[in-house]
């Protein structure tokens, strides 16, 4: 597609469910980040995917959060047993290359912990 | 991985005045900088971005950026801000991750 598309825009759920979090990168690009922006926050890394390489994980904040990458394109992040402090914009970023010719972001999906 | 400081949370000013925001990364080497701009209740934009030659960037909608590389900063600047200016801005540094300073919120007074 023309841009990177992350669905759902919003996702209410209960404390304790789990949810996923998708995102369709741009057709082609190996690079894909999901960050996490919390209100008053900067962005927060949270994992890194580049081509077949190992995904850097390190900016998960719990074992409760682990994300995948299907085929080198789409990307699923996992929240197991939400909780409130969850709550936050999750956003997902692609990149044509290692070194990024500028990001493109994803509107990002809103999630509320309740 | 990189360390990105944003020097300002918090910049108010009236349009027409000069915006110069400062962003400083933690080590050297060969880095790749941006800047990124959200508008209220938009997604992340590029600005622009420095990968090599020209240390003074030229962006989007009158937007400047220079590459000092022994001081490790990437500051922002345009000439003369308006009201559709108000946004929040992010520098970012990418080594081999993609690194993101805390944001400084921009508003600009009509």
């Amino acid at each position: 597609g023309a841009g990177v598309s992350q669905s759902p825009s919003n996702k209410v759920t209960e404390k304790g469910k789990d949810v996923e979090l998708r995102c369709d990168p741009i057709s082609g690009h190996t690079a894909l980040y999901w960050y996490r922006q919390s209100l008053g926050q900067g962005l927060e890394f949270l994992i890194y995917f580049q081509g077949n390489s190992a995904p850097d994980k390190s900016g998960l904040p719990s074992d409760r959060f682990s994300a995948e990458r299907t085929g080198g394109s789409v990307s699923t992040l996992t929240i197991q047993r939400t909780q409130q402090e969850d709550s936050a914009v999750y956003l997902c970023a692609s990149s044509p290359r290692e070194r990024g010719d500028g990001y493109t972001f994803g509107s990002g999906t809103r999630l509320t912990v309740v | 991985a990189q360390s990105v400081s944003q020097h300002n949370h918090h910049v108010i000013l009236s349009e027409a005045a000069s915006l110069e925001l400062g962003c400083n990364y933690s080590y050297g080497g060969t880095v790749n900088l941006f800047w990124y701009v959200q508008y209220p209740g938009q997604h992340l934009q590029l600005l622009l971005k420095y990968f090599s030659g020209d240390p003074l960037v030229k962006g989007i909608k009158g937007f400047e950026a220079e590459f000092i590389k022994s001081k490790f900063s990437f500051n922002l600047r345009k000439p003369s801000v308006q009201w559709s200016d108000t946004a929040e801005y992010f520098c970012a540094v990418n080594d081999y991750k993609l690194s993101f300073g805390a944001g400084t919120t921009v508003t600009v007074r009509a």
